[in-house]
């Protein structure tokens, strides 16, 4: 079984401010991808990050960065420069092998909320 | 285009109707997910399709039957459903089972009254 924790239940942090958002995870399988995903109020699960078990360099994506430590199994998101825009809620997630020997749906973590201030 | 569209955004249904619910994508991705997602809890998978057939089924109650009738296409079929069913339904699509990035459409609001 895998399992996402987040905890982090809120944020508030200053517009322009570097923020980081915890994740630590657990999972049996060898091979696995952890992803970051924003929801804003709206509802719509936004693609951020994507880091797989075996890369040996941490994931960027513009202003997102992912600060991957497999011994400790643990995958922060960085967010850079942080904008008001950004306010919204931050899921950790991870797939892995699963049992049948193709990926199975993705685990979600608990999520935090972020909130950038002017 | 990494579009996964939804339809409707939102719907309201009485424990007595049936309504679907509709996911496409033209990515030509072959996998095909739903979650479920309470408010304030994170999304919880319900069904996966692979190639157009059912792949895993979260042991989710049979007031929801899913359908994938083509690869670009997912529909949620509902029934019979309760109070407690009201939540945001999330449709998700991947390139197969084996790659992992899954893109997400907008959801679909649902109140059961």
């Amino acid at each position: 079984a895998q399992k996402i924790t987040q905890t982090q239940p809120g944020m508030f942090v200053q517009e322009k401010e570097a923020v980081t958002l915890d994740c630590t995870y657990d999972t049996s399988d060898q091979s696995y991808g952890l992803f970051w995903y924003k929801q804003p109020s709206s509802g719509e699960m936004i693609f951020l990050i994507y880091q797989g078990s075996y890369d040996e360099q941490n994931a960027t994506e513009g202003r997102y960065s992912l600060n991957f430590q497999k011994a400790r199994k643990s995958a922060n998101l960085v967010i850079s420069a942080s904008q008001l825009g950004d306010s919204a809620m931050y899921f950790c997630a991870m797939r892995g092998g699963g049992s049948g020997g193709g990926a199975d749906g993705l685990t979600f973590g608990k999520g935090t909320h972020l909130i950038i201030q002017p | 285009d990494t579009e996964v569209t939804q339809t409707p955004k939102h719907l309201v249904m009485g424990m007595t109707n049936k309504k679907s619910l509709k996911c496409e994508q033209h990515m030509g991705h072959r996998a095909m997910y739903w979650y479920k997602q309470k408010a304030k809890k994170p999304p919880e998978l319900m069904f996966v399709y692979s190639y157009e057939k059912l792949s895993i089924n979260e042991s989710v109650p049979s007031r929801f039957s899913p359908e994938c009738p083509n690869s670009s296409l997912l529909n949620l079929h509902l029934h019979a459903l309760q109070p407690e069913d009201s939540a945001l339904y999330l449709c998700a699509s991947s390139q197969d089972l084996a790659t992992y990035e899954q893109y997400f459409g907008p959801g679909t609001r649902l109140t059961v009254t």
